[in-house]
């Protein structure tokens, strides 16, 4: 069992809808991150939330932390193909940094 | 810019020799990370070090030894490579960040592959 579970582990989608990807642990974080990477990539920040209860907008992305510090999401207004890739949340309960099982997001032009 | 650099970036062995992955970093990071990347398992870390001549066991440490004798180098062993060990490998350096928001900054990957 890993420390973060995320779902949906595949989404595929038609552009111009929305989406929403969930990261969920039993433990508390400090701060939680979302990474996307790319095929043949390695992954690549996108946001870094502290504090709980916390929204942050990147664009048509939008993070949420949870109140407890425990999960997270990710929600995707519009998307688009340039989206299509695996999404990770991370944190670090200690010096340990520990990634969640992934999300697949396809966006289908 | 070369940021975190992995040699080398392809490798095939076949059971039971032994390889080292370097990973090299230029950005004076404290913190080093291995992990390893299978399919519908997200990242997995192996082994990790919060400074120069140390290290940490992570999640999946078994068949694997590491060493940091160098700030900027971070390198994993593999002693007897099995099959289940045919993975892609990345390695990641960060400052320490407080309340742990230090960004990870990652190589490209070294893709492995044990017959």
């Amino acid at each position: 069992t890993q420390l973060l579970e995320q779902s949906p582990q595949f989404l595929s989608i038609q552009e111009g809808e929305n989406l929403t990807v969930y990261c969920n642990s039993s433990s508390v974080f400090s701060s939680l991150q979302w990474y996307r990477q790319e095929p043949g990539e390695g992954p690549v920040l996108l946001v870094t939330v502290v504090t709980g209860g916390e929204v942050k907008k990147l664009k048509r992305l939008t993070f949420q932390f949870g109140d407890a510090r425990k999960d997270s999401s990710l929600h995707i207004t519009a998307a688009q193909p340039g989206d299509t890739g695996l999404y990770l949340c991370a944190g670090a309960p200690g010096n340990q940094f520990y990634f969640g099982t992934g999300t697949s997001l396809t966006v289908i032009p | 810019n070369a940021g975190v650099t992995q040699t080398p970036k392809f490798r095939v062995l076949k059971t039971g020799q032994s390889m080292t992955l370097l990973c090299a970093q230029d950005m004076n990071h404290e913190y080093m990370y291995w992990y390893r990347q299978d399919p519908g398992m997200g990242l997995r870390l192996i082994h990790y070090s919060v400074g120069e001549g140390t290290t940490a066991k992570g999640e999946v440490p078994d068949g694997y030894n590491v060493s940091r004798l160098k700030k900027q180098n971070f390198l994993l062993g593999l002693e007897s490579a099995a099959p289940s060990q045919t993975s892609v490998y990345f390695c990641a350096s960060r400052h320490e960040g407080r309340l742990n928001t230090g960004e990870l900054f990652f190589g490209e990957g070294s893709r492995l592959t044990v017959l």
